[in-house]
C-alpha cells in the first residue's frame, strides 16, 4: 500500500516569502505530525493532528507557522516571511495507533 | 519527565560486532518503546518496538532489551554491518497520547 508521501521534496525559496508543504498521510491514520529536523540534528516536533479533535500546536516556533488538516486526510504546513533559520527538512508522520510512519520529508532552504 | 535520554551521540563499530544505544525515561506511564532507523535523506523507518510487559525482543540481528525497573531501554545490533550505518532514534509514548517523545538521536558507523 502507499505510504507517506510529501511535496515538494525540495524547495527553495527567497527569504521574506511564503511557503506551502503537502502532506498525503496513510489512508486510515488518524493522527498526523509534523517535525522540523535540522542538518545532523534530531527531530523537533511542531503540530499533532488526531481526528477531529483540536489540534496541540505546542511545538511550532513562531507564529510564522501554521498548519491544517481536514479530517483524516491531507495536511499543509506553512510558513510564512520564512527566515535563513527556517532552512531544515520538514518530516510529516502519520498513525493510527503508536506507531508513526514518516514520510520522505520535504527538503526547505531559504536564501 | 517527559525526556528521553539517549547515548551515545555516536558510535563507530567494525564489522561483525556489536552496537549498543542506550536510552532512559522518567515518566513511568510510558507503554510503548520504539527505535527507529534513520538513513541520510531520508524518513525514519520504525525498525523494532517493545511494551514493558516483556523483558526482551528481537527481531533478526535487532534486539531490545528493556529494564522496567530502572526504566531504561537499549537496542542492540548483532554482527553489525557497514549497512546498518545510520542514526538511530528511541523514543516513548503512552497509550493515552500518541505522540512519540524522542531521543537525541545516535550516529552509528560500522567499519568495514
Amino acid at each position: 500500500g502507499a505510504g507517506v508521501s510529501q511535496s515538494p521534496s525540495n524547495k527553495v525559496t527567497e527569504k521574506g516569502k511564503d511557503v506551502e508543504l503537502r502532506c498525503d498521510p496513510i489512508s486510515g491514520h488518524t493522527a498526523l505530525y509534523w517535525y522540523r529536523q535540522r542538518l545532523g540534528q534530531g527531530l523537533e516536533f511542531l503540530i499533532y493532528f488526531q481526528g477531529n479533535s483540536a489540534p496541540d500546536k505546542s511545538g511550532l516556533p513562531s507564529d510564522r507557522f501554521s498548519a491544517e488538516r481536514t479530517g483524516e486526510s491531507v495536511s499543509t504546513l506553512t510558513i510564512q516571511r520564512t527566515q535563513q533559520e527556517d532552512s531544515a527538512v520538514y518530516l510529516c508522520a502519520s498513525s493510527s495507533w503508536q506507531e508513526q510512519y514518516f514520510g520522505p520529508g520535504t527538503r526547505l532552504t531559504v536564501t | 519527565q517527559q525526556q528521553v535520554k539517549q547515548s551515545p551521540q555516536s558510535l563507530i563499530v567494525q564489522k561483525g560486532g556489536i552496537s549498543i544505544i542506550n536510552c532512559a525515561y522518567e515518566n513511568t506511564a510510558f507503554d510503548y518503546f520504539p527505535w527507529y532507523q534513520q538513513f541520510p535523506g531520508k524518513g525514519p523507518a520504525l525498525l523494532i518496538a517493545i511494551r514493558p510487559d516483556v523483558s526482551e525482543k528481537k527481531e533478526g540481528r535487532f534486539t531490545i532489551s528493556f529494564n522496567k525497573s530502572a526504566k531504561q531501554f537499549s537496542l542492540h545490533i548483532m554482527d553489525s554491518q557497514p549497512g546498518d550505518s545510520a542514526t538511530y532514534f528511541c523514543a516513548a509514548s503512552k497509550r493515552s497520547n500518541y505522540q512519540l517523545i524522542w531521543g537525541a538521536g545516535t550516529k552509528l558507523i560500522i567499519k568495514p
